[in-house]
């Protein structure tokens, strides 16, 4: 089984605050995605990273993917309330089958 | 556009009936998937299907069944339910291109 570690699980901030979270695997990923899921709805892809070391951004959203390929971060800027959610990687190690990790589950206190 | 729509989306079950999750895509996709997303977890992969004809188990297959009816339809079949498959069950197709997923709107299942 190939496991996606996320960290932390759970994160509570003021709004404003910056945070980052981590995603870890100990195989390589071919693509790596970040999702985020609002409460009585599915997963909603925020980006995917392909290659080693690529840094992507969504308006304060970073996102980073390791060199080795087997691990990313997410850093949120000046969090927002809007940003609260279950914000989710997923790992495709090349054989189609996308493996969800544990989730970090945001709040943002206004 | 609809996208991938699950049916139904609540449902209650006494311990040992059956029922069918039904899915379907309009996007064309080959890749679909079922997954259940238990309270404080992640999403986990059920089985999945990389084109119409195959399936394969994922991470936590026991008790189900699937069926790709063809290239749109995915379903999942629960046999004899079982409390300890209380959850909420989410299909989900795959654009290739960017590994991009996407999902229904989930089937919040109960089995009394």
């Amino acid at each position: 089984t190939q496991l996606l570690e996320q960290s932390p699980q759970f994160l509570s901030i003021q709004e404003g605050e910056n945070l980052t979270v981590y995603c870890n695997s100990s195989s390589v990923f071919s693509s790596l995605q970040w999702y985020r899921q609002e409460p009585g709805e599915g997963p909603v892809l925020l980006v995917t990273v392909v290659t080693g070391g690529e840094v992507k951004k969504l308006k304060r959203l970073t996102f980073q993917f390791g060199d080795a390929r087997k691990d990313s971060s997410l850093h949120i800027t000046a969090a927002q309330p809007g940003d609260t959610g279950l914000y989710l990687c997923a790992g495709d190690f090349g054989n189609e089958k996308l493996t969800f990790g544990t989730g970090t589950r945001l709040t943002i206190i206004p | 556009n609809a996208g991938v729509t699950q049916t139904p989306k609540f449902q209650v079950l006494k311990t040992g009936q059956s029922m069918t999750l039904q899915c379907a895509q309009d996007m064309n996709h080959n890749s679909m998937y079922w997954y259940r997303q238990d309270p404080g977890m992640g999403l986990r992969l059920i089985y999945y299907s990389a084109s119409e004809g195959t399936t394969d188990k994922g991470e936590v297959p026991n008790g189900y069944n699937v069926s790709r009816l063809n290239k749109r339809e995915f379903s999942l079949r629960l046999e004899s339910a079982a409390p300890s498959q209380t959850s909420v069950y989410f299909c989900a197709s795959l654009r290739l291109w960017n590994t991009e997923a996407f999902f229904g709107q989930g089937t919040r299942l109960t089995v009394v």
